[in-house]
């Protein structure tokens, strides 16, 4: 059970190009979210999806689209990057009902983005 | 404006030690999830909490949930440097509903358990 998959893991642009950052799960979750991680600032939500089909902003959206292909899959895309970009992206699903313990949410290991 | 405030936000204890972690929010929520974070790696769910007054424990973490107050702690007992990460909390807004709410994260709080 691999859980929550991202690739790259780390990656290095330069201003102007683009790139996808790709998330797939395993788990049948219906959720699926993007958050971006900077230093002191905990994790804001870009997008989220909460079903197959459908995706709205969350916090921090501008710069950012998001495609929903399918279920298992939910993928990030910067048209145009900018060193404002530079973070820790994480990938995150969620199942429908938190069963208490330690579920309801499962994150992915990350992206290593770096803009120069 | 939704908040999730943490403090301390850096704490240093020295190894046996007890000391807890404060989360508040400004929102209605009857969610709440405390996460582990070790430096270059990704979330690990500690609890999540469900209901006012649940407490939950695991080795010598426990944490607890008012949703009165809108308050969460995160206590540690006889800290051990094994113990030194950084700890979120988050919660999810109740109105946001069901299976699709948003996780919004604390900043952390980064522990650093000195022998």
């Amino acid at each position: 059970n691999a859980g929550v998959t991202q690739t790259p893991k780390f990656q290095v642009l330069k201003t102007g190009q683009s790139m996808t950052l790709q998330c797939a799960q395993d788990m049948n979750h219906n959720s699926m979210y993007w958050y971006r991680q900077d230093p002191g600032m905990g994790l804001r939500l870009i997008y989220y999806s909460a079903s197959e089909g459908t995706t709205d902003k969350g916090e921090v959206p501008n710069g950012y689209n998001v495609s929903r292909l399918n279920k298992r899959e939910f993928s990030l895309r910067l048209e145009s990057a900018a060193p404002s970009q530079t973070s820790v992206y994480f990938c995150a699903s969620s199942e429908a009902s938190p069963r208490g313990g330690r579920g309801g949410y499962t994150f992915g290991s990350g992206t290593r983005l770096t803009v120069v | 404006e939704l908040k999730v405030e943490q403090n301390p936000l850096f704490l240093s204890m020295q190894e046996g030690k007890n000391y807890t972690i404060y989360c508040n929010y400004s929102t209605t929520s009857d969610r709440l999830y405390w996460y582990r974070q070790d430096p270059g790696k990704s979330l690990e769910s500690l609890f999540v909490l469900l209901s006012n007054g649940a407490v939950k424990q695991e080795g010598r973490l426990m944490a607890s949930l008012d949703t009165k107050a809108r308050l969460s702690t995160l206590h540690i007992t006889a800290a051990v440097h094994d113990l030194s990460a950084t700890y979120f909390c988050a919660v999810v807004p109740k109105n946001y509903g069901g299976s699709q709410g948003n996780l919004i994260f604390g900043k952390g709080t980064k522990l650093s358990v000195k022998p």
